[in-house]
């Protein structure tokens, strides 16, 4: 489909292995978005990328999260050292043009489970 | 900063029952608002939006007013599905910011 696109959908590791969580957004949508949902609360923002540049990282936690999109396309979540309180489902979405009127375009997300 | 208050869950409704889900808001600017709706199985969808005051959002037989006196966006529908069971999350993204703040959610569950 033309949705927004997120591998995988699933994820079980240990507690201190890497992750890298993948996100292809529509075709054409400059604004990249991830947010985090933890059980039984809303999602929570991470990090926006407006084209290949993080324009804010303000929601990320901490050190150990990173994200990437280099060809301004497909984005990358990497998480080092993970911690079992990262366990949560990791939303990505994208819209057409940055403002806050422009409604965003979620994908199903990754449900992260550390052991 | 920016939040969301959304009426407490559950909420479980017969068919054809009144909905209203209640949503207040502070901003610090002028935000844009947004009801997004999870499916079970299924990922967040936009249902309705307003960006500006008195402005009404309407979709699949919901509406939410804008109402910037009151700072609320409740979500209201006359007469439930069954295929309405899902959870229901108020959002804003305020003026000049771009990144959405979400409610804790609100599930809904009609009965036949």
């Amino acid at each position: 489909g033309a949705g927004v696109s997120q591998t995988p959908s699933n994820k079980v590791t240990e507690k201190g292995k890497y992750v890298e969580l993948r996100c292809d957004p529509i075709s054409g949508h400059t604004a990249l978005y991830w947010y985090r949902q933890s059980l039984g609360q809303g999602p929570e923002f991470l990090i926006y990328f407006q084209g290949t540049g993080a324009a804010d990282d303000s929601g990320l936690p901490n050190d150990r999260f990173f994200a990437v999109r280099p060809e301004g396309s497909v984005s990358t979540l990497k998480i080092q050292r993970t911690e079992r309180g990262d366990s949560a489902v990791y939303l990505c979405a994208s819209s057409p043009q940055q403002g806050s009127n422009q409604p965003q375009h979620f994908g199903d997300g990754t449900r992260l489970s550390i052991l | 900063g920016n939040s969301v208050t959304q009426m407490e869950g559950p909420v479980t409704l017969s068919e054809e029952a009144f909905l209203t889900i209640n949503c207040t808001y502070t901003a610090t600017g002028y935000p844009s608002l947004f009801w997004y709706v999870q499916y079970p199985g299924e990922g967040l969808q936009l249902l309705l939006k307003a960006t500006k005051a008195d402005d009404k959002g309407s979709n699949k037989g919901f509406e939410a007013t804008y109402r910037k006196e009151t700072t609320s966006f409740h979500l209201e529908k006359g007469s439930v599905q069954v295929s309405d069971s899902a959870v229901y999350f108020c959002a804003l993204s305020d003026l000049g910011d771009y990144k959405l703040s979400f409610g804790a959610g609100t599930t809904v569950t009609v009965r036949a």
